[in-house]
């Protein structure tokens, strides 16, 4: 059974940095491209950032642009989100999402999410 | 403002039918047959409906179909059940450059 686990949010002031994991099991991880998306009341889902299988490829929405990195590590089959620069506006759930595919945009396909983790900005 | 628009809420009474509409443009929908629809329960992870406009995962009831006609992609829930109520979204592949984009999600109350 696929599953994904995320953890390291919390409460942070404006301006500063977290990092994101996404633990992996049920699925040979370095087999598939990955997604953190993020959802907050009154904004929906919102797409955040893609990796391909062997982070090839990256891509980022443009208000986390240059001030997020994806990043994975297949040995340990774990996910990344280093979070810098956070604004009030950063504020959401965030989940990771498994792709069908090695690389984002082969399917938009993302059959499997964890549970989430709450990220909250505020001085 | 999202970039695939969908009705904020619609409804429906128990065993009738909706449609959710989720309109894009050129660039992303009516250019790619890779449009997904997921439900989401609030604080519970989403859960993948459709895929590839038209596909259903495995375990996912055949009361959920998807459909595209130019820009407008649209997800149809027969036989309402209480269980539905929840938001719904859709997203889209939209190139390289922009990668994927999501709707705003409609809320679906079954009354």
């Amino acid at each position: 059974e696929v599953q994904l686990v995320e953890s390291g949010g919390g409460l942070v002031q404006p301006g500063k940095s977290l990092r994101l994991s996404c633990a992996a099991s049920g699925f040979i991880f370095d087999d598939f491209a990955m997604h953190w998306v993020r959802h907050s009341p009154g904004k929906g889902l919102e797409w955040v950032s893609s990796i391909s299988w062997n982070s090839g490829s990256v891509y980022y929405a443009d208000s986390v642009k240059g001030r997020f990195t994806i990043s994975r590590d297949n040995a340990k089959n774990s996910l990344y989100l280093q979070m810098n620069s956070l604004r009030p506006e950063d504020a959401a759930f965030y989940y990771c999402a498994k792709d069908s595919a090695p690389h984002p945009g082969y399917s938009n396909t993302w059959g499997s999410w964890g549970q989430g983790t709450l990220v909250t900005v505020s001085s | 403002q999202s970039a695939l628009t969908q009705p904020a809420s619609v409804s429906g009474s128990p065993g009738q039918s909706i449609t959710i509409s989720c309109t894009g443009t050129i660039s992303d929908i009516g250019s790619y047959d890779l449009v997904s629809w997921y439900q989401h329960h609030a604080g519970k992870a989403p859960k993948l409906l459709i895929y590839e406009v038209i596909k259903r995962p495995s375990g996912i009831s055949d009361r959920f179909s998807g459909s595209k006609s130019g820009n407008t992609a649209s997800l149809t829930i027969s036989g309402l059940q209480a269980e539905d109520e929840a938001d719904y979204y859709c997203s889209s592949y939209a190139g390289i450059t922009t990668y994927v984009v999501f709707g705003g999600g409609t809320k679906l109350a079954v009354l």
